[in-house]
């Protein structure tokens, strides 16, 4: 069965600090790696994916997040944090195939501070 | 841009009493999900189908949970008794049936159950 760890559960970070959420899955097989978002009273949404290719990833605003097989991991970082980024952030993913539902990790609740 | 609608946002109900929950899919998506979300956790899977199909519900507690996509488009989720370890956001997300596997959300149910 896959699983996802996110070590981080809460982090506070100033105003154009640098962010690293890190992220782990197990799973021995191809995977599909995603990043969710949810801004306070909004629903998930799609941050960026990693489905094959370049390990190195871009998302929306400004994200980006690196997959490195060999230890397992889809780190999210981001260079120059914003308060508009509070948010909670969470790690999923799925077999290779697509068709199996996410898995989703405990999420990493980040506050920034103005 | 098409969204997930689901119905109702919140809901409170006394354990042992029934409760269903409504998702409207954006149009085409073969794919529907039930999610429940404990507060400060990650989404969990209940239920995953394929058009009118159920494809994973291993998750689902059968003894009081039940699924449903009579037609293949929307979903209804009920609870019956409800209990109160069942209070949690109740999401729905759909997707295209692809490999891509990436999922849509509505806003959430939420049930509080006392």
């Amino acid at each position: 069965a896959q699983s996802v760890s996110q070590h981080n559960h809460h982090v506070i970070l100033s105003e154009a600090a640098s962010l690293e959420l890190g992220c782990n899955y197990s799973y021995g097989g191809t995977v599909n790696l995603f990043w969710y978002v949810q801004y306070p009273g909004q629903h998930l949404q799609l941050l960026l994916k990693y489905f094959s290719g370049d390990p190195l990833v871009k998302g929306i605003k400004g994200f980006e997040a690196e997959f490195i097989k060999s230890k397992f991991s889809f780190n999210l970082r981001k260079p120059s944090v914003q308060w508009s980024d509070t948010a909670e952030y969470f790690c999923a993913v799925n077999a290779g195939t697509g068709r199996r539902a996410l898995t989703f990790g405990s999420g990493t609740r980040l506050q920034v501070q103005p | 841009e098409a969204e997930v609608a689901q119905s109702p946002r919140y809901k409170i109900t006394e354990k042992s009493q029934a409760v269903a929950f409504w998702c409207d899919p954006i149009s085409g998506h073969a794919t529907l999900y039930w999610y429940r979300q404990i507060l400060g956790q990650g989404p969990e899977l209940l239920v995953q189908f394929q058009d009118e199909s159920v494809v994973d519900d291993s998750q689902l507690p059968k003894d009081r949970f039940s699924a449903e996509r009579l037609k293949g488009v929307d979903s209804t989720l009920k609870i019956q008794p409800a209990e109160l370890g069942d209070s949690a956001m109740y999401l729905c997300a759909s997707s295209l049936a692809t490999p891509t596997g990436e999922l849509f959300f509505g806003e959430g149910s939420r049930l509080t159950v006392l």
